[in-house]
C-alpha cells in the first residue's frame, strides 16, 4: 500500500487566498483525521471523519476552515480566506476499523507545509 | 475526560546513555497506548503500542515501554541512545469512538 497521500507537500500563498489541502487515506481505513502542527501549539486535532461522516469538528479554529470527505478515498481541508496565522504543517491520518490488528494505530501522511504571507 | 501528559518538552542525553521519556494517561479504562516518533520534516510514525497483551512492549530501534496501571504510566525507554534517535516523540491514547488523544510531545536531543 502507498500509505496516506497528501498534496500539495508545500504551499506558499498570500493572505486572503483560498487554500485546499488534499488527502487520500489508506484503502480500507474507515476513519480519517486532520491535524495541524505548529511550534507554538504543537499537534492539534482539527476534525475527524468516521465512514465519511464528520464526527468531531470542535478543533476547527474558525469558520474559515472547512473539511469534506465525499467518499472513502478522498478528503479535503479548505481555508478561505487564508491568514498568516494559518501557517503550519497540516497532517492527514487514517485508521483501520476497530477490532482489527491495527486498532487505534494512526497512519500519517507526510504533511502539507502551508505558508501564508 | 481522557488526557495524556508528557513530562518534559525537551530531553537531552549523551550518546550511549539511557533514554527515558515520560508519559502518563488519565482514563477510567486503560486505553490502547502508543508512542509515535517524528523525524524532521516527516509525519509521525508508530514506534510501539500497548493493547493489553503484555505490559512490556518492545518497539522499533531498540525502544520499549512498560504499561503500569497503578501509576497510569507508559514511559518510553532505550538503554543506549544513538545520534539517530534525535526526534520528537509523542505519546497517545486511544479508547473508543476512534478518538485519539496525543500528548504535547518531547523533543529528544542526543549529545555526542
Amino acid at each position: 500500500d502507498a500509505g496516506v497521500i497528501q498534496s500539495p507537500r508545500h504551499e506558499v500563498t498570500e493572505m486572503g487566498q483560498e487554500v485546499t489541502l488534499r488527502c487520500k487515506p489508506i484503502s480500507g481505513h474507515n476513519s480519517l483525521f486532520w491535524y495541524r502542527q505548529t511550534m507554538m501549539r504543537g499537534l492539534e486535532l482539527l476534525i475527524y471523519f468516521n465512514n465519511n461522516v464528520p464526527i468531531d469538528d470542535s478543533g476547527m479554529p474558525e469558520d474559515r476552515f472547512s473539511a469534506k470527505m465525499p467518499n472513502a478515498s478522498f478528503s479535503t481541508l479548505k481555508i478561505q480566506p487564508s491568514e498568516p496565522r494559518d501557517s503550519a504543517v497540516y497532517f492527514c491520518a487514517s485508521i483501520s476499523a476497530a477490532g482489527g490488528p491495527n486498532t487505534g494505530e494512526l497512519f500519517f501522511g507526510e504533511g502539507s507545509r502551508l505558508t501564508v504571507l | 475526560a481522557q488526557s495524556v501528559t508528557q513530562l518534559g518538552s525537551h530531553v537531552s542525553v549523551s550518546e550511549g546513555a539511557l533514554v527515558l521519556l515520560r508519559c502518563n494517561y488519565s482514563s477510567s479504562v486503560p486505553p490502547y497506548l502508543f508512542w509515535y516518533v517524528q523525524y524532521p520534516n516527516q509525519g509521525l510514525q508508530l514506534l510501539l503500542k500497548y493493547t493489553s497483551a503484555a505490559t512490556l512492549v518492545k518497539g522499533i530501534n531498540g525502544f520499549e515501554a512498560e504499561f503500569k496501571k497503578s501509576e497510569t504510566s507508559f514511559h518510553l525507554t532505550k538503554p543506549s541512545a544513538h545520534m539517530s534517535d534525535a526526534a520528537e516523540y509523542f505519546c497517545a491514547a486511544y479508547s473508543s469512538a476512534s478518538k485519539i488523544i496525543f500528548g504535547s510531545g518531547t523533543r529528544l536531543s542526543i549529545r555526542p
